[in-house]
């Protein structure tokens, strides 16, 4: 039971440089959500997606694009990485009468 | 707008102490309640949630917590501090349905001494 799938697990990036965070979910949940967590910020969402085929901004969208690819999986794409983006990225996924589940994280860290 | 406020960013018990970790909403329409557990380099893990029915909810690994709507709190309590409890704690709001978007507040850490 995988649950909620993230790649990479860790990544290093040069300011300027672009990448996309994998999400991927097995669970069959309508909703797919990105968030960071910056410490004694809690976690804040960067955007979600409520169903296939539509995508929302969340807290935090500035500096990112994201992409539903199918009910499964969700990516988060960082065009051109700020130092400011270092942080940790978690993918959630939840449903209708279903609390969100988590992936163990991106952690990533640009120079 | 919603909004969550935990009270404190550390608390330190000792083992088989009284946990208690404060959180306080704001919310203009009743709302849905969470409490998550984050152990080191890992995701965020479900404890428990309130979702309207009883008001003093049961979790996992011992943890429960109580709505008081009166006093806009969802405390998470534990009788008996256990070491491996020590983790960052996390709680959420959302409203309407629970695939909503979560408002997390800074979190918690606790740490339990031997």
């Amino acid at each position: 039971n995988a649950g909620v799938t993230q790649t990479p697990k860790f990544q290093v990036l040069k300011t300027g440089q672009s990448m996309t965070l994998q999400c991927a979910q097995d669970m069959n949940h309508n909703s797919m959500y990105w968030y960071r967590q910056d410490p004694g910020m809690g976690l804040r969402l960067i955007y979600y997606s409520a169903s296939e085929g539509t995508t929302d901004k969340g807290e935090v969208p500035n500096g990112y694009n994201v992409s539903r690819l199918n009910k499964r999986e969700f990516s988060l794409r960082l065009e051109s990485a700020a130092p400011s983006q270092t942080s940790v990225y978690f993918c959630a996924s939840g449903g209708v009468d279903q609390p969100q589940h988590f992936g163990d994280g991106t952690r990533l860290s640009i120079l | 707008a919603q909004s969550v406020t935990q009270l404190g960013s550390h608390v330190s018990v000792s083992e088989g102490a009284l946990v208690l970790l404060r959180c306080n909403y704001s919310s203009s329409v009743p709302p849905y309640l969470f409490w998550y557990v984050q152990y080191p380099n890992q995701g965020l893990q479900l404890l428990l949630k309130y979702t309207s029915a009883a008001t003093l909810v049961k979790g996992i690994n011992g943890f429960e917590a109580e709505f008081k709507k009166s006093e806009t709190s969802f405390h998470l309590t534990k009788p008996s501090a256990h070491m491996s409890d020590a983790a960052e704690y996390f709680c959420a709001v959302t409203k309407g349905n629970q695939g909503g978007k979560l408002i997390f507040g800074q979190g918690t850490e606790l740490s339990v001494k031997p």
